[in-house]
């Protein structure tokens, strides 16, 4: 069974640029979440999304947004981009919801976004 | 606020000992723990997870422990591995019907041979 995917893998952008970050959940899970990790900030809750609607959003700027597929296959998108914004972005997939608390989120490796 | 803290970022042992890593965190709203381990270039790997109506559950060489009364929480690994070597995440759970998580700082183990 193939784990959660992300794409691109690294990626450099300038200031000012926008990026697109996707996922790919683990078959049959329904619920995506998105994470930032930062070794100033650590790992920070970016929004979660189940059948494609998002059911919770973290304490980030408008210019992070994100969207669910009808495949459960989600994408970030992050504009006007900012040098604070260099991060590894981190997917996770679930069956269901934590809250129903079946437990286990599976992370992607994540996408490393390297502004300049 | 919400915060989910670490005792020590840094934690060094012998191949064999036992490892105990710590986390304090704040939110006595907090209902369902998890501790993760996140290896160089990877993303973060579940270890085992613990409710709040539970004090100690165990897996395979891990046992997890929560005091609520003082709001921390435990990692124990027995017969430590140098495969072990990474870096330890808790993490809490106090929304519901979320998923959202709070994570900790980190520790990071090493395993020396």
């Amino acid at each position: 069974k193939a784990g959660v995917t992300q794409t691109p893998r690294y990626l450099i952008k300038t200031r000012g640029q926008q990026v697109t970050l996707s996922c790919s959940p683990i078959s049959g899970h329904r619920s995506v979440s998105w994470y930032q990790q930062t070794p100033g900030q650590g790992l920070q809750f970016l929004f979660e999304y189940f059948s494609e609607t998002q059911r919770n959003k973290g304490n980030f700027p408008g210019r992070f947004s994100g969207r669910q597929f009808s495949n459960s296959r989600s994408e970030m998108n992050v504009s006007t981009l900012e040098l604070g914004d260099s991060a590894l972005y981190l997917c996770a997939s679930s069956w269901t919801f934590l809250g129903d608390y079946t437990g286990e989120l599976f992370f992607g490796e994540g996408s490393r976004l390297t502004v300049l | 606020g919400e915060s989910v803290g670490l005792h020590l970022p840094t934690l060094s042992v012998q191949e064999g000992d036992n490892s105990i890593i710590n986390c304090a965190y704040s939110n006595s709203a907090s209902d369902y723990f998890i501790w993760y381990k996140q290896e160089s270039g990877k993303g973060p790997q579940f270890i085992i997870d613990i409710r709040s109506n539970m004090d100690k559950r165990q897996g395979q060489r891990v046992t997890v422990l929560l005091n609520k009364t003082v709001k921390h929480l435990s990692l124990q690994i027995a017969a430590t591995q140098p495969g072990d070597s990474a870096v330890y995440f808790c993490a809490e759970n106090n929304q519901g019907g979320s998923e959202k998580l709070v994570f900790g700082k980190g520790t990071k183990l090493t395993v020396n041979p």
